[in-house]
């Protein structure tokens, strides 16, 4: 089932640029979690938005979160070369069984050119 | 220090030959969740534990199996792979279920 569409699905940019990628989801969340994967490893957690919050930051990123919209976005300022991963969104969902659990977008590939 | 530990990282196998690859996490999490990442197809659950004996099936639970006898601990059986299961899988834990998730460093599984 999927909930958390990033978009656009690859960006490349050169280092000092800043990244912007964007997340949509289709129904009402509790919150919302980026992720950050390098190539064939785990994914890491990276900050946690909830629904009554708008935007938050941690160090280089920005999350924003409109809940009229059903969106999200993850800035990362003055990007580096050592930010080339693929980020990924992911929402609380609820299953046909009643159960919440979380569903991941398909990814933003970002590239960092040095 | 935090971890989901996952063995085998990297596996090749037969069609029909039965494996496990093992997790273990050290924070005493509640949850644990199996992952499989393709290409196109992002992330999906395969099964997810609440807390010792307590498991359900994800978005594609077929021809695997899981078990949690201890809560440390969320195996991931395949009795009889075949190559649809050629993949990348990640075992994940966290303290509740829409929570901060931390994950393995992945299974590169192929089935010949």
């Amino acid at each position: 089932s999927q909930q958390g569409e990033e978009d656009p699905q690859a960006l490349s940019i050169q280092e000092g640029e800043n990244a912007t990628m964007n997340c949509s989801y289709k129904t009402s969340i509790n919150n919302l979690q980026w992720y950050r994967q390098n190539s064939g490893r785990g994914l890491v957690h990276l900050i946690l938005i909830r629904s009554n919050e708008r935007e938050k930051h941690s160090g280089r990123l920005r999350v924003t979160l409109d809940t009229s919209k059903k969106s999200s976005s993850l800035l990362i300022t003055a990007s580096r070369a050592a930010d080339t991963a693929s980020y990924f969104c992911a929402t609380d969902s609820r299953d046909q069984g009643g159960s919440e659990k979380l569903v991941f977008g398909k990814g933003t590939k970002l590239t960092v050119n040095p | 220090e935090a971890q989901v530990t996952q063995n085998p990282r990297y596996l090749i196998t037969v069609t029909g030959k039965k494996l496990t690859v093992t997790c273990s996490q050290n924070m005493n999490h509640e949850y644990m969740s199996w992952y499989r990442q393709d290409p196109g197809l992002g992330l999906r659950q395969i099964y997810y534990s609440m807390n010792v004996e307590v498991t359900d099936k994800g978005d594609v639970p077929e021809g695997y199996k899981v078990s949690r006898k201890e809560k440390r601990n969320f195996p991931l059986i395949l009795e009889s792979p075949s190559p649809n299961q050629t993949s990348l899988y990640f075992c994940a834990s966290n303290r509740r279920n829409t929570g901060e998730l931390f994950f393995g460093e992945g299974s590169r599984l192929t089935v010949l």
